[in-house]
Order: structure tokens, then C-alpha cells, then sequence
């Protein structure tokens, strides 16, 4: 079965300093997508970046960015610039047929 | 504006007593899907539906059923509510045939607690 492993389960950055969050995986096959989604305290799920597997170029949204490393099974998002609005829970999730998500990691920013 | 709502947004039961979750997304998406989150473990798919009469298992269907009577609305039921699944139950929702790569779009959440 495909499992999603987020090993900081906490993370502090400075801010406007720059944040990378680790994500690796497991799976069999080729053809899938990455997400990250960021949970701030209100609850809500919203999607931060996306990435298709067979695309080698890294997915990029503003301050957001990707390392995809395919070979490696690992997908690190990096927080540019990293603002007080930042601050929440960040879940890295895999699909092919559906979903699973990884345990989390909290992001605090420090003003 | 479309949106995915949830109700209850709490609700308290008692161990053996049925509930049932609500969902309704005016998205008019037709993947629709249910999670749990709990410390520890993120997010975990209990049950999803790619359209009107289809329903399939997640990772941790146990004790749980769905039903898919129409677009909008994909209703969770726990049979016999136990404390294990005291929890916060996400629905969520995609637009494309078993779009795999699509954004999901999240309701608010439930907050369940099971006494």
C-alpha cells in the first residue's frame, strides 16, 4: 500500500525566512500526483501546490515551491519569504486511484 | 458561489446510538469523498463515490456506510457509533471522471465526540 511519511512533525521559521517541509513516500507506480494542502486553525483544508508525476519540471505558486524527486520518492515543498499567515498544520498527499495523506506538520512563524 | 457545507458542524453521542453525517456540495462535482483526521495520522478516506449509485471503500470503512442518491449530497452513517471514532470527519469533493490529479475541495468539518 502507497504511505505518505511527513518526519518533522514540527517546524519553526523567522519570518520572511525561507521554510522547507519533507515529504517521501511509497509506491509501485509510475503515474500519480502530489499535493501539499495547508490546514490553518480555522479548520479549513486549502490546497497550496500540485504536482503530476511525469512532469519532471518542479510545480511552483507564488512563495510556494516543490524539490520533486522521483527516483528518491520525495517531494519538499519550500516556503519563500514566509509570512505570519503561513502558520498552520501542512499535509502532503499522494494519489493515484485515491488519496492518502501523511500525519502533518506544523508550521509556526516567528514574527 | 459553489460551496461544500457540512452539518452538524458538533455533535455528541452516545456509544451503540446511529449517526449520520451530512454533505452537500453545489459544485455539481462528481467525485465526492469522506475523511477522518485524527492526531497523528492526517487524513484517512473512509468511503467515496464517483457519481450518483457508486460508492466505494476507503482505507478505514469499518463502521461506517455511505449512500449516493444524488449529485449533491453524500450522507456518512456510523452504524453503532463506537469511542474509536470519536474524531473530525472531513467531506470533500472533485470535478473531473476519476480525475486523479484534480483539486478536492474541503467542507468545514465535523467534530464528532462518541461518550
Amino acid at each position: 500500500a502507497q504511505t505518505v511519511t511527513q518526519s518533522q512533525p514540527e517546524m519553526s521559521v523567522q519570518e520572511a525566512e525561507t521554510v522547507t517541509l519533507s515529504c517521501t513516500y511509497d509506491t509501485s507506480e509510475s503515474d500519480y500526483y502530489l499535493f501539499w494542502y495547508k490546514q490553518p486553525p480555522s479548520r479549513q483544508m486549502i490546497l497550496v501546490i500540485r504536482q503530476e508525476a511525469y512532469k519532471q519540471q518542479n510545480a511552483t505558486e507564488n512563495r510556494f515551491s516543490v524539490n520533486f524527486q522521483k527516483a528518491a520518492k520525495s517531494f519538499s515543498l519550500k516556503i519563500s519569504d514566509s509570512q505570519l499567515g503561513d502558520a498552520a498544520m501542512y499535509f502532503c498527499a499522494y494519489r493515484s486511484f485515491f488519496v492518502r495523506f501523511g500525519a502533518g506538520t506544523r508550521l509556526t512563524v516567528k514574527p | 458561489d459553489a460551496e461544500i457545507t457540512q452539518s452538524p458542524r458538533h455533535k455528541i453521542t452516545e456509544t451503540g446510538r446511529q449517526v449520520t453525517l451530512a454533505c452537500h456540495q453545489t459544485w455539481n462535482h462528481n467525485n465526492m469523498f469522506w475523511y477522518r483526521q485524527d492526531l497523528g495520522h492526517g487524513l484517512r478516506l473512509i468511503h467515496y463515490s464517483y457519481g450518483v449509485q457508486d460508492t466505494n471503500k476507503g482505507e478505514v470503512s469499518d463502521g461506517y456506510s455511505v449512500s449516493r442518491s444524488n449529485t449533491e449530497d453524500l450522507p456518512l452513517t456510523l452504524e453503532s457509533a463506537a469511542s474509536s471514532q470519536t474524531s473530525v470527519y472531513f467531506c470533500a469533493s472533485s470535478e473531473s471522471p476519476r480525475g486523479e490529479g484534480d483539486e478536492q475541495f474541503f467542507g468545514p468539518g465535523t467534530r464528532l465526540t462518541v461518550l
